[in-house]
């Protein structure tokens, strides 16, 4: 059964980068059938999706983000990563990894990481 | 962006009760909808994909029908476990999108 855990600074200074790892347990990162997303969660609030890797590298970002947000793969290390740039106190949210299955919705996700961004 | 609308914000019901969440697209997403339940302090969980297939280990009493730009989310026979907050996502195109949230609270 796979499994997604989070892991990163749970407090990050205003403009500094934001910077989460996934790791996957249980399955392979590299199976070509799925995604592999970040999404996020404002406090108290609905659900933001960041965007996808696949395990070839390429990516899809969310035009909100786009231009302050990095994903990058570590198939080796069943690993994938989110970079996001000049963060401000609107990006305090609970973020998640997960699996996206094309069209079909995300099936596994991680527990969550709260990150907090205040000086 | 698809803009994801669900209705009601929140509702109130009593356990044995039968529930219905809506979820409207602003354009036509296919049968290419999930709904998800979370509770308070844990990840989201998909209960249904492609608007109608229920995920494996999601109890039959959760269904869920519709295509195009309007959807439905039904919970018969409602268990305590049930209260929780119910999101849908349109799967069919890039940004993936979520409706507001339904809060089903225990009257």
């Amino acid at each position: 059964q796979v499994q997604l855990q989070e892991s990163g600074p749970g407090l990050v200074k205003p403009s500094q980068t934001l910077s989460l790892t996934c790791t996957v347990s249980g399955g392979s990162i590299s199976s070509g059938d799925y995604y592999w997303s970040w999404i996020r969660q404002h406090p108290g609030k609905g659900l933001e999706w960041i965007g996808y890797i696949y395990y070839s590298g390429s990516t899809y970002y969310n035009p909100s983000l786009k231009s302050r947000v990095t994903m990058s793969v570590d198939t080796s290390k069943h690993q994938f990563s989110l970079k996001l740039s000049s963060v401000t106190a609107a990006d305090t949210a609970v973020y998640y990894c997960a699996r996206d299955l094309p069209a079909a919705g995300t099936d596994v996700w991680g527990q969550g990481t709260t990150v907090t961004v205040s000086s | 962006d698809i803009q994801m609308t669900q209705s009601p914000s929140s509702v109130s019901a009593s356990i044995g009760d039968r529930v219905t969440i809506t979820c409207r697209a602003s354009q036509g997403i296919s049968s290419w909808l999930a709904w998800y339940q979370q509770k308070p302090g844990k990840a989201p969980k998909l209960l249904i994909y492609a608007a109608s297939s229920l995920q494996s280990g999601v109890p039959s009493r959760f269904s869920g029908s519709g295509s195009g730009t309007d959807f439905t989310l039904t919970i018969n026979s409602l268990q305590p476990e049930d209260f929780a907050t119910y999101y849908c996502q349109q799967a069919n195109s890039f940004p993936y999108t979520f409706g507001q949230g339904t809060k089903l609270e225990i009257k």
